[in-house]
């Protein structure tokens, strides 16, 4: 499987934007790079995922690099409620199974 | 929908017995997964079905560990017998086939099942 790297963990201000990093340099011409993020106490929760142009979605949106080699996460405007362990995973068709990783542990301060 | 539900939420057993966790997947999902978390590996993929057969139980730490998906609503995760080190969290998770794009919102997780072996 094609490995993410990403920091171990990042804080942010509320109501500020939040952009957490994603190294993949190994990635694959068909690997779609998903993230999920897993809230206290709750089992993972999927978030985006995208190929190679920038998504955008009512949670948060993907930046996918040129290259495909990195990718970051934006949440817009960072509540308390995002705080949370957030992964960064690669996946492809005909493989449906996605391995975690030990993700970001994202702190939002108050 | 419920989304997948898991049962039971808590369980507590002595070591030895057998013990069997529950998943109902979302309705139409194609692919179910069984993940066990712990602090010290964090969240490990245990075994996974597509339309109820199993592809690929690589994960299943040992012998003790199976899982069966009879038909398209139901899983169980059986461990027999149960040792403190299968102490973990245990998440179902289903989700579409993945080629299915315009319908595909990744993986649905169940709230797990926190297994203690005493």
């Amino acid at each position: 499987d094609a490995k993410t790297t990403q920091p171990n963990s990042m804080e942010s201000n509320e109501e500020e934007p939040v952009h957490l990093p994603c190294n993949h340099s190994t990635i694959s011409g068909t690997d779609y790079i998903h993230w999920y993020r897993q809230l206290p106490s709750q089992g993972p929760e999927y978030v985006i995922h995208g190929l190679t142009s920038n998504v955008n979605n009512r949670m948060a949106s993907l930046a996918i690099a040129e290259d495909r080699k990195s990718s970051t996460l934006i949440l817009h405007r960072a509540t308390l409620r995002d705080a949370a362990v957030y992964y960064c995973i690669l996946g492809n068709f005909g493989n449906e199974k996605l391995t975690f990783g030990t993700g970001t542990r994202l702190t939002i301060i108050p | 929908d419920a989304g997948v539900i898991q049962s039971p939420r808590h369980e507590v057993t002595e070591m030895g017995q057998e013990v069997t966790l529950r998943c109902k997947p979302i309705s139409g999902h194609d692919y179910l997964f069984w993940y066990r978390q712990t602090m010290m590996r964090g969240l490990e993929l245990l075994i996974y079905f597509n339309n109820n057969v199993p592809i690929d139980d690589s994960g299943m730490p040992e012998d003790r560990f199976s899982a069966k998906m009879p038909n398209a609503s139901f899983s169980t995760l059986k461990i027999q017998p149960s040792e403190p080190r299968d102490s973990a969290v245990y998440f179902c998770a289903s989700s579409l086939y993945f080629g299915r794009q315009e319908l595909n919102y990744g993986y649905t997780f169940g709230s797990g099942t926190r297994l203690t072996v005493v």
